[in-house]
């Protein structure tokens, strides 16, 4: 099993580019989370899907949009990239979202400039 | 919301030596406390947790203690290794919350041999 995996591993951008994260796993857990992480900061809950076609904010929403159109797969769009938007992604998958371990993907590592 | 406040940021230590990090949280809803570590470039990855009707937890040289009066929990590793140099992130999560966890900011722990 590959757990959880990230794409990219590492992207650029210019202010005002589109893109789109992809997180997918094969453990057919229901649970997916995306956070933002930086310095000083801890891990930062963007949106996370109960299951499959459920999608719900987190703490850090704004200028993010997900979707979850299979189960396996969690998508992370950025529509119009901004410099605050330079961090590193994680992806987390769990099988239930009670007291139950988040499994991270690698991570990506997302500039803006 | 749920605030975790996680103290100290960095923290050195001789290697053979004990290591304690502390957590508070605001919310006496949460009732499950995972523990993450964190290796520099890596994911981060589930140590240990602890959930409310349980006052400490042990699994060889990791343990959790939990105060639920007091609102907060500490992580202690005993008889550090320079394998334990990682960051660690305390987490809290309410049980109708979704799975949904709050970090704290992180502690750098350091094992100087």
């Amino acid at each position: 099993n590959a757990g959880v995996t990230q794409t990219p591993k590492f992207r650029v951008l210019k202010t005002g580019q589109s893109m789109t994260l992809l997180c997918a796993q094969d453990m057919n857990h229901e649970y997916m989370y995306w956070y933002r992480q930086d310095p000083g900061m801890g891990l930062r809950l963007i949106h996370y899907s109960v299951g499959e076609g459920t999608t719900a904010k987190g703490e850090v929403p704004d200028g993010y949009n997900v979707s979850r159109l299979k189960k396996q797969n969690f998508l992370l769009g950025l529509e119009s990239a901004a410099p605050s938007q330079t961090s590193v992604y994680f992806c987390a998958s769990s099988s239930s979202g009670y007291n139950n371990e988040q499994f991270f993907g690698p991570g990506t590592r997302l500039t803006v400039l | 919301g749920e605030n975790v406040e996680q103290h100290p940021s960095t923290l050195s230590v001789q290697e053979g030596d004990s290591a304690v990090i502390k957590c508070t949280y605001s919310d006496s809803a949460s009732n499950y406390f995972p523990w993450y570590k964190q290796e520099l470039g890596k994911r981060p990855q589930l140590i240990i947790d602890i959930r409310s009707n349980v006052g400490e937890k042990k699994d060889q040289r990791i343990a959790v203690t939990l105060n639920k009066t007091a609102k907060h929990f500490s992580l202690h590793i005993t008889e550090t290794q320079p394998e334990d140099s990682a960051v660690y992130f305390c987490a809290a999560s309410e049980e109708d919350s979704w799975g949904k966890l709050q970090f704290g900011a992180g502690t750098q722990v350091v094992v100087t041999p």
